[in-house]
């Protein structure tokens, strides 16, 4: 098992800032993820961190928008960048400790832009 | 590709009544399959999984079969609890890779 630690849990933010959420887990992790679940609807993969390159980003996120970095294996960083009233979310990290499929999540961090 | 079908909710039932959450997927190959449970206030936990056809996941007094026949894999509990109270999502993994297709969510409300 694992657990995670996010922050901020949730936050006010003004249109065009950028806000960068922390991820931080209890142990050494080959793959982190991050997925967002707006308001009402499922959680949508983000992209995966990869320790040592750059994130792998799914179909329709880009890099521009959502920075990730993952120094290390225990430790991942999403930031949402020029943040739009769209980016109202809330935004989990997530990690797989073997090779049976199961995630771990944190709890969240609820961005709400106004 | 790939895409995970839960029924609508809320889902509202009175204690001890017998749920069944309905979850049908679209993959290729043979994905694994889980429900996953976020009890308000808290994180996604996993609840049970199942990894290949005619596979039972079991946990807490739920129960869900792998039928790839009829890419299903129904949530059921034939008790439920006012602690059972919470947001379920079927999720499947086609490629063993952690990268989770989740359905909408289905808000279960159960009440004494």
């Amino acid at each position: 098992s694992a657990v995670i630690s996010q922050k901020p849990s949730r936050d006010i933010c003004q249109r065009g800032t950028s806000l960068t959420i922390q991820c931080q887990v209890d142990s050494q992790v080959t793959m982190m993820f991050w997925y967002r679940q707006q308001p009402g609807q499922s959680l949508t993969l983000i992209a995966t961190a990869n320790q040592g390159s750059e994130a792998t980003y799914e179909s329709g996120f880009v890099i521009d928008k959502f920075p990730i970095s993952r120094p290390n294996l225990t430790f991942s960083t999403l930031t949402v960048s020029n943040m739009s009233p769209e980016d109202s979310s809330i935004y989990l990290c997530s990690v797989t400790t073997g090779g049976n499929g199961e995630l771990f999540f944190g709890e969240g961090s609820r961005l709400t832009v106004l | 590709g790939n895409s995970v079908t839960q029924m609508e909710g809320p889902v509202t039932l009175s204690e001890e009544a017998f749920l069944t959450i309905n979850c049908t997927y679209t993959a290729t190959g043979y994905p694994s399959l889980f429900w996953y449970v976020q009890y308000p206030g808290e994180g996604l936990q996993l609840l049970l999984k199942a990894t290949k056809a005619d596979d039972k996941g079991s946990n807490k007094g739920f129960e869900a079969t792998y039928r790839k026949e009829t890419t299903s894999f129904h949530l059921e509990k034939g008790s439920v609890q006012v602690s059972d109270s919470a947001v379920y999502f079927c999720a499947l993994d086609s490629g063993n890779t952690g990268k989770l297709i989740f359905g909408q969510g289905t808000t279960l409300q159960v009440k004494p």
